[in-house]
């Protein structure tokens, strides 16, 4: 399968509260870059994280990078309602492989 | 960021007829798109990756005969569903990056593809 993986496949949390989303990946990267999809709509890019950073922080967003374990971590921090959404990693070597997504359910 | 716009937006066909979506760079010359479709509650599977003024690569499983991928300019890519059945209803992404594979991609709303 071209795909990663997620996990948790979905996650409920209240309001304010931070949310945690993980990325396993199967093939050497370049980079991988983080998407968000609300329901039946296209993808909005989030954050773009490189092999060689561990950490990066956009606003709410911190992202890290694990080359060895092929991992990648998405927190989410002082969550809102307007955050439900599905969450999805992609690995990028020549292509684009995206992991099969988060559903984040923020309860207000 | 770059703009990359798909139309339709959605469509409703009938079975066996033939489906066109087009993919659009607005503002940035596309020198690769890539065709994404997403099913229910799923995530994006590549289909197929276009250079312009190349052939389309396919990803395996997919099938180059029904579905078409053109890529005549910088600006402009198109999917075509041929012979479309009710199991090709899905969510049509595409997306557009302009140079080498460090480059960001931008995706486009997707298309809705609904086939009776």
């Amino acid at each position: 399968s071209q795909q990663g993986e997620e996990d948790p496949q979905a996650l409920s949390i209240q309001e304010g509260e931070n949310a945690t989303m993980n990325c396993s990946y199967k093939t050497s990267i370049n980079n991988l870059q983080w998407y968000r999809q609300n329901s039946g709509r296209g993808l909005v890019h989030l954050i773009l994280i490189r092999s060689n950073e561990r950490e990066k922080h956009s606003g709410r967003l911190r992202v890290t990078l694990d080359t060895s374990k092929k991992s990648s971590s998405l927190l989410i921090t002082a969550s809102r309602a307007a955050d439900t959404a599905s969450y999805f990693c992609a690995s990028t070597g020549n292509q684009f492989y995206f992991g099969t997504g988060t559903s984040l359910t923020v309860i207000p | 960021g770059a703009v990359v716009s798909q139309h339709p937006s959605w469509v409703i066909c009938k079975s066996g007829t033939s489906v066109k979506i087009e993919c659009r760079s607005l503002d940035f010359q596309a020198t690769t798109m890539f065709w994404y479709r997403q099913f229910p509650k799923q995530s994006l599977m590549l289909m197929a990756t276009s250079n312009e003024g190349s052939k389309a690569t396919y990803e395996q499983g997919v099938e180059k005969d029904k579905f078409l991928i053109n890529h005549a300019s910088l600006t402009l890519s198109t999917l075509t569903v041929t012979s479309a059945h009710p199991e090709d209803s899905s969510f049509y992404i595409c997306s557009a990056r302009e140079g080498g594979g460090m480059n960001e991609q931008f995706f486009g709303p997707g298309t809705r593809l609904t086939v009776l």
